[in-house]
C-alpha cells in the first residue's frame, strides 16, 4: 500500500522568506503523481502544485516549487517569498496516474506566516 | 464554472442519530469521491463512483455508513447510527473521468460534531 509522510507537524516563516515542506512517500509503482493542497480555515481542498513521476524537470508555479527525488522518494515543497495568504495546512499526495485514482494524503503541515 | 457543492457546512448530532450530506459534483464530471477528514489528520477516501457506479468503497465502514449517486449526478453520503468517532469533516471531490491527467476538484465539506 501506498503511504505518505510529512513529519514537519508546524513550520513558521517570517513574511517575504523562503520555507520548505517536506515529504516522502512510499510506493512500488512507477507511473504516478504527487500533489501539494493547501487546506485554509474554510476547509477546501486547493491544489497548489502537481508532479508527474515520468517527468525528471521539477514542477514550479509561481513562487512556489517542488524538489522531487523519485530514487530517495521525496517531494518538498519551497514557497518563496511568502505571503500572509500562504498561512493554511499544507498536505502531500499520491495517485497511481492510473488504475485506482484515489488520493493517499500525509497527516500536513501547519504552516505559519509571521508578519 | 461552479465549484463543487456541498451542505450543510456544519452539522451538529448526538450519537446514535443519523445524518445525510449531500453533494453536487462540477457539471459533466463523471468521477465523484467522498474523503472523511478527522482532525489533524490528512484526508481519507471513503468510497469512489464512476457516474453511478461504485468504483471503490473498501474504506466504508458498510454496517453504518452509506452512500448513492443517482442519475450519476449528485450523491449522498449517510451515517445510520452516528458514533463519537465520526466526528470528521466530510469532503466530496469530483473528477471529469477518473485516472489520467484529470484533476479532482474539492468541495467546501461538511463538518460534523457527534456528542
Amino acid at each position: 500500500a501506498q503511504t505518505v509522510t510529512q513529519s514537519q507537524p508546524e513550520m513558521s516563516v517570517q513574511e517575504a522568506e523562503t520555507v520548505t515542506l517536506s515529504c516522502t512517500y512510499d510506493t512500488s509503482e512507477s507511473d504516478y503523481y504527487l500533489f501539494w493542497y493547501k487546506q485554509p480555515p474554510s476547509r477546501q481542498m486547493i491544489l497548489v502544485i502537481r508532479q508527474e513521476a515520468y517527468k525528471q524537470q521539477n514542477a514550479t508555479e509561481n513562487r512556489f516549487s517542488v524538489n522531487f527525488q523519485k530514487a530517495a522518494k521525496s517531494f518538498s515543497l519551497k514557497i518563496s517569498d511568502s505571503q500572509l495568504g500562504d498561512a493554511a495546512m499544507y498536505f502531500c499526495a499520491y495517485r497511481r496516474r492510473f488504475g485506482n485514482e484515489k488520493l493517499t494524503f500525509g497527516t500536513g503541515t501547519r504552516l505559519t506566516i509571521i508578519p | 464554472e461552479a465549484g463543487v457543492a456541498q451542505s450543510p457546512r456544519y452539522k451538529i448530532i448526538e450519537k446514535r442519530q443519523s445524518v445525510a450530506f449531500w453533494c453536487n459534483p462540477i457539471s459533466g464530471h463523471a468521477t465523484l469521491y467522498w474523503y472523511q477528514q478527522i482532525l489533524g489528520q490528512g484526508p481519507k477516501l471513503l468510497i469512489q463512483f464512476q457516474n453511478n457506479g461504485v468504483v471503490d468503497d473498501s474504506q466504508l465502514p458498510k454496517d453504518r455508513f452509506s452512500a448513492e449517486r443517482l442519475k450519476g449526478v449528485d450523491s449522498t453520503l449517510k451515517i445510520q447510527p452516528a458514533k463519537l468517532e465520526d466526528s470528521a469533516v466530510y469532503l466530496c471531490a469530483s473528477s471529469l473521468v477518473s485516472g489520467g491527467d484529470y484533476e479532482q476538484y474539492f468541495g467546501p465539506g461538511t463538518r460534523l460534531t457527534v456528542t
